[in-house]
């Protein structure tokens, strides 16, 4: 069974700063992984895919990397911002014995940036 | 391209009420759409997985009688909260997987609220 591990699960930074978040899944058979954000009482806003094929994805101030053989992925994000304050989720993409398909999401990690 | 909509974005009602909320994919055929549920400060959980045409597929613990799922065209899936109670009230997130990717594409969620 798929499990998915976010650290930090709280984090707080200066503005500035360039920080690290971690994911982590038990199953490395993925689809993909994706990385969200989540703004409060908000929906799902889509930062990077990685197909499982991929070692990396870089959108402006994001990269993600995907390492299947050891179950991690992490999103670098560069010079934060305070408009940066977010959830941010991972979201894996495989599949189950029961489903063709299923997206199991980690916990998320809470970003504060401050001014 | 590949746009998910929800209807309503938010909806009150009272216990003992069902409530309906759709989801569109607006520009793509979804072979599959799944509902999630979020609880406030938690991660999103898979509620079912839907195929156009057949019966949902329903996560352990969530009762199918309850939270009914009908997938009736490939741009086009309702989930009805059935006799409402106030533990139902939850953020209700719908994706929509195209023909040909495994990625999923998110609604913006719909804000249920029971009294």
């Amino acid at each position: 069974k798929q499990e998915v591990t976010q650290i930090p699960a709280a984090l707080s930074v200066p503005e500035g700063e360039n920080l690290v978040l971690n994911c982590s899944f038990t199953d490395s058979a993925i689809y993909n992984l994706q990385w969200f954000r989540q703004d409060p009482g908000k929906g799902l806003t889509s930062l990077l895919l990685i197909q499982s094929s991929q070692r990396e994805q870089t959108s402006g101030r994001l990269n993600a990397s995907l390492d299947k053989s050891s179950g991690r992925s992490t999103l670098y994000i560069a010079a934060s911002q305070p408009g940066d304050s977010a959830t941010y989720l991972c979201a894996v993409g495989g599949r189950t014995e029961t489903s063709y398909d299923k997206v199991i999401f980690g916990p998320g990690t809470s970003l504060s940036v401050i001014p | 391209g590949a746009v998910v909509s929800q209807h309503p974005s938010w909806v009150i009602c009272k216990s003992g009420t069902s409530v309906k909320i759709e989801c569109r994919s607006l520009d793509f055929q979804a072979t599959t759409m799944f509902w999630y549920r979020q609880f406030p400060k938690q991660s999103l959980m898979l509620m079912a997985t839907s195929n156009e045409g057949s019966k949902a597929t329903y996560e352990q613990g969530v009762e199918k009688d309850k939270f009914l799922i009908n997938h009736a065209s490939l741009t086009l899936s309702t989930l009805t909260v059935t006799s409402a109670h106030p533990e139902d009230s939850s953020f209700y997130i719908c994706s929509a997987r195209p023909f040909t990717t495994y990625e999923q594409y998110f609604g913006p969620g719909t804000r249920l609220t029971v009294t």
